[in-house]
């Protein structure tokens, strides 16, 4: 499975914007590149993902190196309820669909 | 919609003892799967079923563990004997397909081993 690189840990101030950085300097052409999230005592929840364009939703943005080899998810404004660990897993493409999670990044929002 | 339900959510075994897991999917999703969360790191991925057919069970220890999806539906994980390094939660997702789709989590089995 292709590997990626995230911080341990980050912190960011309540209201605030976070970007969420990840490293995948070995992805391949057909990897998708999934965000999730566990908020403490619950299972993970999906977040985002996308495959070369930046990508937005309700929860969240993805912005991807034109390279791919590394993209940021960004919380436009951080709240107490986003204080998580987050996943960003690469999610290979015909015949190779697991989720291999990392050790994730802990985001820890100050209020 | 209800959500991926679990029980127990605690469970506390001495080792050597049997215990068993149960998962009830999103209605209508076709993949079941179990992860297993130790303290610190990020789940790993036991077993996956399709309706009730193993996709994968590569990183289950087959000794020890089994799992069974008998109609299609709601599933059991058991462990028998348990050991000390058992000790993690288990973690039941579902999806509707298996192709790319995304993952939802129930709220997982926290397992002690004494």
């Amino acid at each position: 499975d292709a590997k990626t690189t995230q911080p341990n840990s980050m912190e960011s101030n309540e209201e605030e914007p976070v970007h969420l950085p990840c490293n995948h300097s070995t992805i391949s052409g057909t990897d998708y590149i999934h965000w999730y999230r566990q908020l403490p005592s619950q299972g993970p929840e999906y977040v985002i993902h996308g495959l070369t364009s930046n990508v937005n939703n309700r929860m969240a943005s993805l912005a991807i190196a034109e390279d791919r080899k590394s993209s940021t998810l960004i919380l436009h404004r951080a709240t107490l309820r986003d204080a998580a660990v987050y996943y960003c897993i690469l999610r290979g493409g015909a015949g190779s669909y697991q989720l291999t999670f990392g050790k994730g990044t802990k985001l820890s929002v100050i209020p | 919609e209800a959500g991926v339900a679990q029980s127990p959510r605690y469970k506390i075994i001495e080792k050597r003892q049997s215990v068993a897991f149960w998962c009830n999917p999103i209605s209508g999703h076709a993949t079941l799967y179990w992860y297993q969360q130790i303290l610190g790191q990020g789940p790993k991925l036991l077993i996956q079923f399709q309706n009730n057919g193993v996709v994968d069970d590569s990183q289950l220890p087959k000794d020890r563990f089994s799992a069974e999806r008998l109609k299609g539906v709601d599933s059991t994980l058991k462990i028998q004997p348990a050991k000390l390094e058992d000790s993690a939660v288990y973690l039941c997702a579902s999806s509707v397909f298996s192709g790319g789709d995304t993952q939802y989590f129930g709220p997982g089995t926290r397992l002690t081993v004494l």
